[in-house]
Order: C-alpha cells, then structure tokens, then sequence
C-alpha cells in the first residue's frame, strides 16, 4: 500500500533537547511538507521541499531545521530554540506543484514538552 | 495574502439530515482547492480536490462546489451519518506555484444518532 508514516506517534522532550520526527512516503512524489497543528488553530506550514537537496522556509521556520537527501524522507529537527514546540505535526506529499499539488498526509506525530 | 475562512467553527445536526460547510479565500487566482477530513488525533485524509476549471466534484454522498469569482466553496453532505463526525478543513495554494497552502480553521461537524 501507497502511503506516508510518520514516526514516532508520542515523543517527549526535555527542555534544551533536539528532537528529529520521521517522515517517509512510498507514493513517489516529488514534494514534502511539514505543518504544525496547535489546538483551536488551522495549520501551518514549517518547511517544503519540491526536490531531493532542496528545501524552502515555510511561514514558521524559526527554531526548525530539515533535510532532503532522499526523495522518499524528509525529516524535521525541532531544536532548542523552538520556544513552544509542544503541538501536533503532520508530514505531507503531493506529486508536484500547480495543478499536481494534490496533498496526502501521514498520521502525525504527537510532541510534548516536559 | 490569501486567507481562508470556514462557516460555521462548529455544527451539530441529527442523523439523515443533509448539511453545507463553507469555505471563503480572499484571493480567486487559484489553481484549486481541497477538503479534507480530519478525526481526532488523526492526520488529514482528502476528500476532494476541485480544479480551478471545475464547478463541482462529486465523491459519494459529498458534493463540493466551487465559484472563484465570489472566493467561495461549499461542502455539501448527504444523508450525514454519525461516522461523518470530525473537522473538515479547506485549502487553498498560497501563490501561482501551488507550492504552498492556506488551510482554514475548519468546521467540527458532529452528527448525533
């Protein structure tokens, strides 16, 4: 089956702590998204990457670093200059841009800070 | 910038009775949109995708209807049914790319047997 896993489902954190969330598609598209969901809020976009070994800042990318050295994973570090970080993330794919964009998600992960 | 509101943040209806969730963006020039479903704890699932040259899609017992003159788009559910409980969130890309995405604040529907 296509689809996209996130990894892990809970993660806690310790205050000053890096933390890095899996994110792996089998779908074959070319475009990953992370967003963060915070209670009562819409989401909002983190990072974007259109191709392997490029990635674009999305409207809160302070405090978050990513990665695309493969086509099929993108992961997301939150670090410790992430201020408020407890909040629900969610991993995203679609097959291109324009018209392609169509968006799948993964599951989400679950990140509390203690 | 695009913003993209949803009526109303919540609703609640009995089982059978057939109910329209609305989405309003503030910029037509888009290239499509998109609704999703979303349950709780749970990530997002797309339940339709309209182009920008479409007027409506159909999926089922969901009609989704879209007018970019008017920056608007409704979600119309048949015959709602309790498993039809969760939010659903409209989106909208944020530039000519479609690289980005605007999403509502979403409607949390729930349908009581």
């Amino acid at each position: 089956d296509g689809g996209i896993t996130q990894s892990p489902k809970y993660l806690f954190r310790k205050e000053g702590q890096n933390v890095t969330l899996s994110c792996e598609q089998n779908l074959n598209h070319d475009a990953m998204y992370w967003y963060r969901q915070d209670p009562g809020q819409g989401l909002r976009l983190i990072y974007y990457s259109q191709i392997v070994n490029d990635f674009q800042k999305g409207d809160i990318a302070e405090g978050y670093s990513v990665s695309r050295e493969k086509k099929e994973s993108f992961p997301l570090t939150v670090t410790s200059a992430q201020k408020n970080p407890t909040a629900f993330y969610l991993c995203a794919s679609s097959r291109g841009l324009g018209r392609d964009n169509e968006q799948f998600f993964g599951p989400g992960t679950r990140l509390t800070v203690l | 910038k695009q913003e993209v509101t949803q009526i109303p943040a919540a609703l609640s209806v009995p089982e059978g009775e057939n109910l329209v969730l609305n989405c309003s963006f503030t910029d037509s020039a888009i290239y499509n949109l998109q609704w999703f479903r979303q349950d709780p704890g749970k990530g997002l699932t797309s339940l339709l995708l309209i182009q920008s040259s479409q007027r409506e899609q159909t999926s089922g017992r969901l009609n989704a209807s879209l007018d970019k003159s008017s920056g608007r788009s409704t979600l119309y559910i048949a015959a709602s049914q309790p498993g039809d409980s969760a939010t659903y969130l409209c989106a909208v890309p944020s530039d000519n790319y479609g690289q980005n995405f605007v999403f509502g604040p979403g409607t949390r529907l729930s349908v009581l047997p």
